[in-house]
């Protein structure tokens, strides 16, 4: 079946402006990853949810990143009045069940903000 | 911040070579991956070895772990130009579920 989509793959904004990064995981996955990759920071988890619920968000790195998930499926990453530290590749995973098991990745969304 | 440390940063072999590349982290773990990265965008999962195990191998890939000295170790047999990527290691730790702890990975440069 179709792996992890995310879109778009390739965003460029003003800063100060908001953005919105989607991800549309595997079918029948109940579990949802959102991790950044950046070139001084390395790969960082953001959030994760299981179902519709998210236990976990201490990886988001300010209250301008927000995340959330409906229908136990698709994910929307917004981040308000972006600033160019947020610059970096978003990442999307999903797994079967929150197990701690292999994960599914998505190619990526590029979000440069100048 | 990240759990894992990887050496050597980058690696450049030649078609056939064997590669080896370490990781070591610092909490206890329930497991440990290896993820491959081509040109910077989406990972693809290799291997998961449990803090049970000691050894595992999938095809041309060994990995081993060593919990009491918290590291491991990839290692690609005979290596190939289509190896040539980002090779990461990733824990899953005992007291956070589900999310993966990345190291800084290690870029693999295999010359035919």
């Amino acid at each position: 079946g179709a792996g992890v989509s995310q879109s778009p793959s390739n965003k460029v904004t003003e800063k100060g402006k908001d953005v919105e990064l989607r991800c549309d995981p595997i079918s029948g996955h109940t579990a949802l990853y959102w991790y950044r990759q950046s070139l001084g920071q390395g790969l960082e988890f953001l959030i994760y949810f299981q179902g519709n619920s998210a236990p976990d968000k201490s990886g988001l790195p300010s209250d301008r990143f927000s995340a959330e998930r409906t229908g136990g499926s698709v994910s929307t990453l917004t981040i308000q009045r972006t600033q160019q530290e947020d610059s970096a590749v978003y990442l999307c995973a999903s797994s079967l069940v929150l197990a701690g098991d292999q994960q599914f990745f998505g190619p990526g969304t590029r979000l440069t903000v100048l | 911040s990240q759990q894992g440390e990887e050496d050597p940063q980058a690696l450049s072999i030649q078609e056939g070579e064997n590669a080896t590349m370490n990781c070591s982290y610092k909490t206890s773990i329930n497991n440990l991956q290896w993820y491959r990265q081509n040109s910077g965008r989406g990972l693809v999962h290799l291997i998961l070895i449990r803090s049970n195990e000691r050894e595992k191998h999938s095809g041309r890939l060994r990995v081993t772990l060593d919990t009491s000295k918290k590291s491991s170790s990839l290692l690609i047999t005979a290596s190939r130009a289509a190896d040539t990527a980002s090779y990461f290691c990733a824990t899953v730790r005992t007291d956070s579920w589900g999310k993966l702890q990345f190291g800084a990975g290690t870029q693999v440069v295999v010359t035919p």
